[in-house]
């Protein structure tokens, strides 16, 4: 596609539901990132793919927080047992080099926990 | 990790106003780049800018790497510039995560 696709585009979770976010980069693009965006913050690195090998999940929150990318293309980014404080903004971003980032980022999935 | 700050954190302009918003790192950056998210959230990429100065129509970068701090100009301001500037940097090349400031929240009044 053109851009970045991430669905869905709101997401409503009852708390202790597991979620799953998707994220469609652009085509070709080896490298794809999740980040987290709280209200009024920026933006916060979660992890990194290249390819299919998840090469840095440093700032995955907490183990509840799983990321894949099984064939280097499409990713999901799975939240089990969703509490209020994962209510955010999640963000996809991929790019075509592995040696410097200026990539291209979806609109973002607004997951709110209630 | 890197801290990035950003000021001010908050701008409100009149249409055509000047504006240069700034962007302290608290180490040294080789990736280096700053970002306007529109009211609908998406985060469009201004510049990679790690070093030197770049211009694109009215908004121009200024990176001083020595002295850990970049700059973001935007001259003859439009309604269209609102919305939050985020500078993001990181230590290594493009497989590293970067690390965004806080923003600052633009908005340009008619």
């Amino acid at each position: 596609g053109a851009g970045v696709s991430q669905s869905p585009r709101y997401k409503v979770a009852k708390r202790g539901q597991d979620v799953a976010l998707r994220c469609d980069p652009i085509s070709g693009h080896v490298s794809l990132f999740w980040y987290q965006q709280a209200l009024g913050q920026g933006p916060e690195f979660l992890t990194y793919f290249q390819n299919e090998a998840q090469l840095d999940k440093s700032g995955l929150p907490s183990d509840r927080f799983f990321a894949e990318r099984p064939e280097g293309s499409v990713s999901t980014l799975k939240i089990q047992r969703t509490q209020q404080e994962d209510s955010a903004v999640y963000l996809c971003a991929s790019s075509f080099s592995v040696t410097f980032f200026t990539g291209t980022f979806g609109s973002g999935t607004r997951l709110t926990v209630v | 990790g890197i801290q990035v700050e950003q000021s001010p954190p908050d701008l409100i302009l009149q249409e055509g106003a000047n504006s240069t918003l700034r962007c302290n790192f608290s180490d040294s950056v080789n990736n280096l780049q700053w970002f306007h998210q529109n009211p609908w959230g998406q985060l469009i990429n201004l510049f990679y800018i790690p070093s030197g100065t770049k211009q694109n129509g009215r908004l121009s970068a200024t990176t001083v790497a020595t002295e850990r701090y970049s700059l973001l100009y935007i001259s003859s301001s439009q309604t269209t510039d609102s919305g939050v500037y985020f500078c993001a940097g990181g230590s290594g090349g493009g497989a590293d995560g970067l690390t965004f400031g806080k923003g600052t929240h633009l908005i340009i009044q008619p």
